[in-house]
């Protein structure tokens, strides 16, 4: 079945400091979605991308996916203490009414 | 953005007891409502599909007569776990998505459930 991988698994950077995780489907995927997860708190919705080649910026995180919709990732430019969480990406599942398949995610962790 | 009231937010009980966990969507009507579960620190693994007037849809490996799954309304779906164990604690989370064009789910707070 359709796999989510995500890599890296931990990420600890200095603030200031930019950060990238990375995306990978075993499958193409008709859309991929970009989750934050603070420590403690629920699953936040921060993006989807839809399109081949897709790019989108929110303040200081970018996001693309690839041309072959096999993979995205999602960039932090000059992290602050705020960005601390675990980002999820996730792929729709192909048989279902709409669940997604996440991947395992990537922990951040700014130190100031 | 849309709100999804999950509670309760955290429970402990013993061991054989049966645990119902709601979930609502609060302005919003949802006819799929989906149930995942978290251990500390891994990704979220999705349980079942929660179908409005219909029967659930598990995931392979999860046990339905165990998570007892029911969406008896477009607003609320229920998660019980019977006869609870000690494996059963987890963090159990609901997701739900309203109509549009952008499938975003919009989560739950979350239950932390503790078997002793």
């Amino acid at each position: 079945g359709q796999q989510v991988m995500q890599i890296p698994q931990y990420q600890h950077v200095q603030e200031g400091e930019d950060f990238t995780t990375y995306c990978n489907s075993s499958t193409t995927l008709s859309n991929i979605q970009w989750y934050k997860q603070r420590p403690g708190g629920h699953p936040v919705f921060l993006i989807q991308l839809v399109k081949s080649g897709e790019v989108k910026k929110q303040k200081r995180l970018t996001f693309q996916f690839g041309e072959a919709k096999k993979n995205s990732s999602l960039h932090i430019t000059a992290t602050q203490t705020t960005d601390v969480g675990t980002y999820f990406c996730a792929g729709l599942r192909s048989n279902s009414g709409y669940a997604l398949n996440f991947g395992k995610g990537t922990s951040l962790l700014v130190t100031p | 953005g849309a709100v999804v009231s999950q509670h309760p937010s955290r429970v402990i009980c013993k061991s054989g007891t049966s645990v119902k966990i709601e979930c609502r969507s609060l302005d919003f009507q949802a006819t799929t409502m989906f149930w995942y579960r978290q251990f500390p620190k891994q990704s979220l693994m999705l349980m079942a599909t929660s179908n409005e007037g219909s029967k659930a849809t598990y995931e392979q490996g999860v046990e339905k007569d165990k998570f007892l799954i029911n969406h008896a309304s477009l607003t609320l779906s229920t998660l019980t776990v019977t006869s609870a164990h000690p494996e059963d604690s987890s963090f159990y989370i609901c997701s739900a998505s309203p109509a549009g064009t952008v499938k975003k789910l919009f989560f739950g707070s979350g239950t932390q459930l503790s078997v002793l």
